[in-house]
């Protein structure tokens, strides 16, 4: 059973489309976190919810709206993409800030 | 700011030990977390530490000074398989989350 699955795990599009990544953890975990991972590989933090509630909402172009259904869904939206928007977006989920948290295997977002 | 600084890069033969270091700016951080990402792979989690000292985990260990703002996470008896990026991460309790450094890339050879 996979614990944190999102899809999808490629997104090839072009520039100024908008664009959904899905997000299901089956862990039971309170909290959820969205991350992007740059060429650079530094992975930065973005936002996290707590029990549907966010909690973290770094600077970022809000242009990306996470969206929390219930607490073992977030969803990341993305309007009018940009070529800097190309990275690695991972999902996570942890029990709460402070326990290990269990990623998702990635989506892979390239711009053309 | 958090900053948190690690080697780019380091290189080891299999069946050696390598120690990779990690250093924080003391204020702000409750606590370490060491992460393993193979390429192309998500990170997983390797070891949390919060008081001072040492946690063994098998070939693994990890040892945090919070006063002088110091980690490291010992390797031992490498195998090629643990040729990965190693991602220090301390967690900041006043924001409530991870603040990761930019990876040590880790090569084992034969």
């Amino acid at each position: 059973d996979t614990a944190v699955s999102q899809t999808p795990k490629y997104l090839v599009t072009q520039m100024g489309n908008d664009k959904s990544i899905k997000c299901e953890q089956n862990l039971g975990h309170d909290t959820m976190y969205w991350y992007k991972q740059d060429s650079k590989k530094f992975l930065k933090i973005m936002f996290s919810y707590n029990n549907k509630e966010l909690i973290i909402n770094e600077t970022v172009p809000n242009r990306f709206s996470p969206k929390s259904p219930d607490k073992a869904h977030l969803n990341l939206h993305i309007n009018s993409l940009e070529l800097g928007d190309s990275a690695v977006y991972f999902c996570a989920s942890s029990q709460d800030g402070s326990q290990p948290q269990h990623f998702g295997d990635g989506t892979r977002l390239s711009i053309l | 700011g958090q900053n948190i600084d690690q080697p780019t890069e380091m290189t080891a033969t299999e069946g050696a030990i390598v120690q990779i270091n990690c250093t924080y700016q003391t204020s702000g951080f409750n606590g370490l977390f060491w992460y393993q990402q193979h390429a192309g792979e998500a990170p997983t989690f390797l070891s949390y530490n919060v008081l001072d000292g040492l946690e063994e985990k098998g070939r693994f260990s990890s040892f945090l000074s919070r006063s002088k703002g110091y980690s490291y996470l010992l390797l031992k008896e490498l195998q090629m398989k643990d040729s990965a990026s190693y991602l220090c991460a301390g967690f900041s309790g006043g924001y409530n989350k991870l603040i990761f450094g930019a990876g040590t890339r880790l090569a084992v050879h034969p």
